[in-house]
């Protein structure tokens, strides 16, 4: 069975432009979460989609967004890229996400992604 | 109040030792709490879960969970130096009637020969 897949690995981009990054979770698996991982912060929650909707969102600047495609995978686009948003991008996908969340995440590998 | 605290460590443990780890949360209605292990420059990989009070064992680990106190620990048993990594808590909070995973700060084991 396939693990969580996302693409690319790595990415250096330059300050002010965008980035999109890709997550296709473990078939099956309808909620997908994106989170951004730094040595200063931790794991932080960014959003969680679930059939195409987002259901819920962290405290991060318009900024951040993503999507959901029928197909269960998901996209993050990052806009105008700030220094302080180099980091690792995990992806996570669980089952139907229910109250008490009783099937944990699975992660993919992260896209580490470096601005300059 | 962080809504997941950890200690974040480091806490150094000598090889074949007990290490406790220890979690606590803010909200009381969760119902479902997980322990992640992330080695170095890899993704956390979900170890442990447990949803009713009291002790749930696995090998080598035991998730203890107290809901009246809120708090959740993982024991790893016979600490080998391959357990050294960041262990992360997490905990499902309800926000806009559905849960988000929220993860503490980690904490950093080192077992040591």
């Amino acid at each position: 069975k396939a693990g969580v897949t996302q693409t690319p690995r790595y990415l250096i981009k330059t300050r002010g432009q965008q980035v999109t990054l890709s997550c296709s979770p473990i078939s099956g698996h309808r909620s997908v979460s994106w989170y951004q991982q730094t040595p200063g912060q931790g794991l932080q929650f960014l959003f969680e989609y679930f059939s195409e909707t987002q259901r819920n969102k962290g405290n991060f600047p318009g900024r951040f967004s993503g999507r959901q495609f029928s197909n269960s995978r998901s996209e993050m686009n990052v806009s105008t890229l700030e220094l302080g948003d180099s980091a690792l991008y995990l992806c996570a996908s669980s089952l139907v996400a229910n109250r008490g969340l009783d099937y944990g995440y699975t992660f993919g590998s992260g896209t580490r992604l470096t601005v300059v | 109040q962080k809504e997941v605290e950890q200690n974040s460590g480091p806490l150094s443990v000598p090889e074949g030792a007990i290490a406790s780890l220890n979690c606590t949360y803010s909200d009381r209605g969760s119902q479902s709490f997980f322990w992640y292990r992330q080695y170095s420059g890899k993704s956390p990989e979900l170890i442990m879960f447990i949803y009713s009070n009291g002790d749930k064992e696995d090998g080598r680990f035991t998730a203890q969970l107290n809901k009246a106190s809120q708090y959740v620990s993982l024991l790893i048993r016979d600490s080998q130096p391959s357990d050294s990594a960041t262990y992360l808590c997490a905990v499902p909070l309800f926000s806009g009637g559905y849960n988000k995973l929220i993860f503490g700060a980690g904490t950093r084991l080192a077992v040591h020969p």
